[in-house]
């Protein structure tokens, strides 16, 4: 079965600290890996997309990594901000479907302290 | 341009009652998804319409879930005779093609049923 799993699910850190998030997924043949941002009661905000030919991919204090041989990724946030407060998910689309449908994780839920 | 939109954003309902949830993809999106969220959990997949044709219904839970696309555009994802094991939010997912693009969430619905 394809799966996905996030650790911690759940994560407090003071303002500043650089922080790294965990993904792993059991199959290695994948079309690409998102993460995304979930603010309560809000939807899903695209951070990253990682496609299997890459390894990472960053944006601004955001650097996401994929390892697909060992079925990892990690997203790291560098000087954290309580802005970043929300929940976190990582989001493969596997091999074997023609479409772009997603598995994701359960999510770690980040919170950022002043 | 205006993003993806749900409605109604909440929705009560008490069990046994029919419901209808509505998706306005962004304009001229090819793909459409619907997924289901319970509290504490990531997304999981239910079905997924390219332009109006509905290819994979394969997460839908029961034949009580129904969704469709007729103009392929909007699309509205029924629930009939609601259980309580049901509520949960169920949000939208739209995308250009069916390539490795990133796929864009509306706010979702959050339905409880009592």
């Amino acid at each position: 079965k394809q799966e996905v799993t996030q650790i911690p699910a759940a994560l407090s850190v003071p303002e500043g600290e650089n922080l790294v998030l965990n993904c792993s997924f059991t199959d290695s043949a994948i079309y690409n890996l998102q993460w995304f941002r979930q603010d309560p009661g809000k939807g899903l905000t695209s951070l990253l997309l990682i496609q299997s030919s890459q390894r990472e991919q960053t944006s601004g204090r955001l650097n996401a990594s994929l390892d697909k041989s060992s079925g990892r990724s990690t997203l790291y946030i560098a000087a954290s901000q309580p802005g970043d407060s929300a929940t976190y998910l990582c989001a493969v689309r596997f091999g074997g479907t023609s479409y772009g449908k997603l598995t994701f994780g359960q999510g770690t839920i980040l919170t950022v302290h002043p | 341009g205006a993003g993806v939109s749900q409605s109604p954003r909440y929705k009560v309902a008490k069990r046994g009652q029919d419901v209808a949830l509505r998706c306005d993809p962004i304009s001229g999106h090819v793909s459409l998804f619907w997924y289901q969220q319970a509290l504490g959990q990531g997304p999981e997949f239910l079905t997924y319409f390219q332009n109006e044709a509905q290819l994979d219904k394969s997460g839908l839970p029961s034949d009580r879930f129904f969704a469709e696309r007729p103009e392929g555009s909007v699309s509205t994802l029924k629930i009939q005779r609601t259980q309580q094991e049901d509520s949960a939010v169920y949000l939208c997912a739209s995308s250009l093609i069916l390539s490795q693009e990133t796929q864009y969430f509306g706010p979702g619905t959050r339905l409880l049923v009592l």
